[in-house]
C-alpha cells in the first residue's frame, strides 16, 4: 500500500523568507507526484507534477520541487514566500496501477506581511 | 469549460435527514471520486468511480451511498445524516491514461453541517 507523509503541520513565515515542504511516501514502484494548493475558502489546485525526467520541476507561482528517489522524497520549495501564498499544501502520490491518489495530510502556511 | 462543479455549496440538515450531493464534470473524464475534508484529517476518500455505472468504496464509505448513472455525474448520498458527517465535501475528477501523470480536477466543494 502506500502512504504519504507531510512533516509538517503548521509552518509560519514572514514574507520574503524561503519556504520548504516535506514530503515522504512509501511505496516501492513507479510513482507519479504532485503537489497541490488549496488557498482559504477555495479548492484544492495542482501546483506541480512530477512524473518522469528531470526531476527538479517548476510549477506555478515560482513553486518548485525535487523528487530524490533514493529519500523517497519530493519536497517543495519556494525562495520567497509571499503573503498570497498563505494556504493549505498537500502532497500526493499516484502509483502506475492504481487508480486512486494518496494524500498527504497537508502543511498549513501562514506568511505573516 | 465549467470543469467540476458541485451543487448545492451549502447546507444545514438535522440529524437523521437525508441528501443528495450533486458533482458534475464536462471534461469527459472516466474516473470521480468524492471526498471529505476535516480540520488535521486531510482529503479521506469515501467512494470513487472508474466509469459510467461502476462504484467502489474508499477510506470512509459508511454512512454514505453513491451513484454514476451518467458520466459526467457523481451523486452521494447520505441516507441519515449524523453530526459526525459535519465536512467539506469535494468532488474531483481525473482522466482515464494508463499512465496516471493527469492530476486531478476538484469542485468547489459542499459545506455541510448536520445539527
Amino acid at each position: 500500500a502506500q502512504s504519504v507523509s507531510q512533516h509538517n503541520h503548521h509552518v509560519i513565515l514572514s514574507e520574503a523568507a524561503s519556504l520548504e515542504l516535506g514530503c515522504n511516501y512509501s511505496y516501492g514502484g513507479t510513482v507519479n507526484l504532485f503537489w497541490y494548493v488549496q488557498y482559504p475558502g477555495q479548492h484544492l489546485q495542482l501546483l506541480l507534477k512530477y512524473f518522469s525526467g528531470d526531476p527538479l520541476v517548476k510549477g506555478i507561482k515560482g513553486f518548485e520541487a525535487e523528487f530524490i528517489k533514493s529519500k523517497f522524497s519530493f519536497n517543495l520549495r519556494k525562495p520567497s514566500v509571499q503573503w498570497s501564498d498563505t494556504a493549505e499544501y498537500f502532497c500526493a502520490i499516484i502509483s502506475g496501477g492504481s487508480y486512486i491518489p494518496t494524500f498527504g495530510r497537508g502543511t498549513s502556511l501562514i506568511v505573516h506581511p | 469549460n465549467a470543469g467540476v462543479t458541485q451543487t448545492p455549496k451549502f447546507r444545514v440538515l438535522k440529524t437523521g435527514q437525508s441528501m443528495t450531493l450533486l458533482c458534475a464534470q464536462d471534461m469527459n473524464h472516466e474516473y470521480m471520486y468524492w471526498y471529505r475534508q476535516d480540520p488535521g484529517m486531510g482529503l479521506r476518500l469515501i467512494h470513487y468511480s472508474v466509469g459510467e455505472g461502476t462504484t467502489a468504496k474508499g477510506e470512509v464509505p459508511d454512512g454514505y451511498n453513491v451513484s454514476r448513472l451518467k458520466k459526467q455525474n457523481f451523486l452521494l448520498g447520505l441516507e441519515s445524516a449524523a453530526p459526525s458527517q459535519t465536512s467539506v465535501y469535494f468532488c474531483a475528477s481525473i482522466t482515464s491514461g494508463a499512465s496516471r501523470r493527469d492530476e486531478q480536477f476538484f469542485g468547489p466543494g459542499t459545506r455541510l453541517t448536520v445539527l
